[in-house]
């Protein structure tokens, strides 16, 4: 079964500065994708970043990027100059083509600092 | 292009009751997807519809069941409500549910914030 893992529960930074957020799963399928989903405040879930895992080059979204690390089952997300707009709870999720279904990690609480 | 929406958008029920909450997604959209979203469980996928065909559903009771119109709107119904329930349930829709497409992005709805007392 998937299994999406997000170990830090909540997570500070300075505006301006960069953040990681780490995310593991655990898969046993080849056909997968893994994304960022942003909730701010207001609750509005929103796309930040996805990946697919036949893709080597990690995927770069304007101030967000991923490092994806497929042998380690790794998939952390970089915040670089960080804004207030960006204080929101950050989920990880997994989907495997066919099944329909999307599996998130419990998420982290990002809280950027002025 | 309107979102997704949900209606109600807050509801507060006493155990043992039952309630609907209702989706309607992107137009154009005709896959619906459901979750339950707590503070201790994060967010649970409930289940998947697409041209009123439920694709897959995760490890809930049978109180939980779905359904969608052929118009892609999709409803959720609770029976015998417990303690438990109490949640933020969020729809979301993308054109076809299928993870193969770069475009083929889940977009939330603002959710239905249900209380059980």
């Amino acid at each position: 079964a998937q299994t999406v893992t997000q170990s830090q529960p909540e997570m500070s930074v300075q505006e301006a500065e960069t953040v990681t957020l780490s995310c593991t799963y655990d898969t046993s399928e080849n056909n997968y994708y893994l994304f960022w989903y942003k909730q701010p405040p207001s609750r509005q879930m929103i796309l930040v970043i996805r990946q697919e895992a036949y893709k080597q080059q990690n995927a770069t979204e304007n101030r967000f990027s991923v490092n994806f690390q497929k042998a380690a089952k790794s998939f952390s997300l970089k915040i670089s100059d960080s804004q207030l707009g960006d204080t929101a709870m950050y989920f990880c999720a997994s989907t495997t083509s066919g099944t329909y279904k999307y599996i998130f990690g419990t998420g982290t609480r990002l809280k950027v600092l002025a | 292009k309107a979102g997704v929406t949900q209606t109600p958008r807050y509801l507060i029920k006493t155990r043992g009751q039952q309630v609907t909450l209702s989706c309607s997604p992107i137009s154009g959209h005709r896959s619906v997807s459901w979750y339950q979203q707590t503070p201790g469980q994060g967010l649970q996928f409930l289940f998947e519809y697409f041209s009123e065909t439920q694709r897959n559903k995760g490890n809930f009771p049978g109180r939980f069941s779905g359904r969608q119109f052929s118009n892609s709107r999709s409803e959720m119904n609770v029976s015998t409500l417990e303690l438990g329930d109490s949640a933020l349930y969020l729809c979301a829709s993308s054109l076809a549910g299928g993870a193969g497409l770069p475009q083929e992005t889940q977009y939330f709805g603002p959710g239905t914030r249900l209380l059980v007392l």
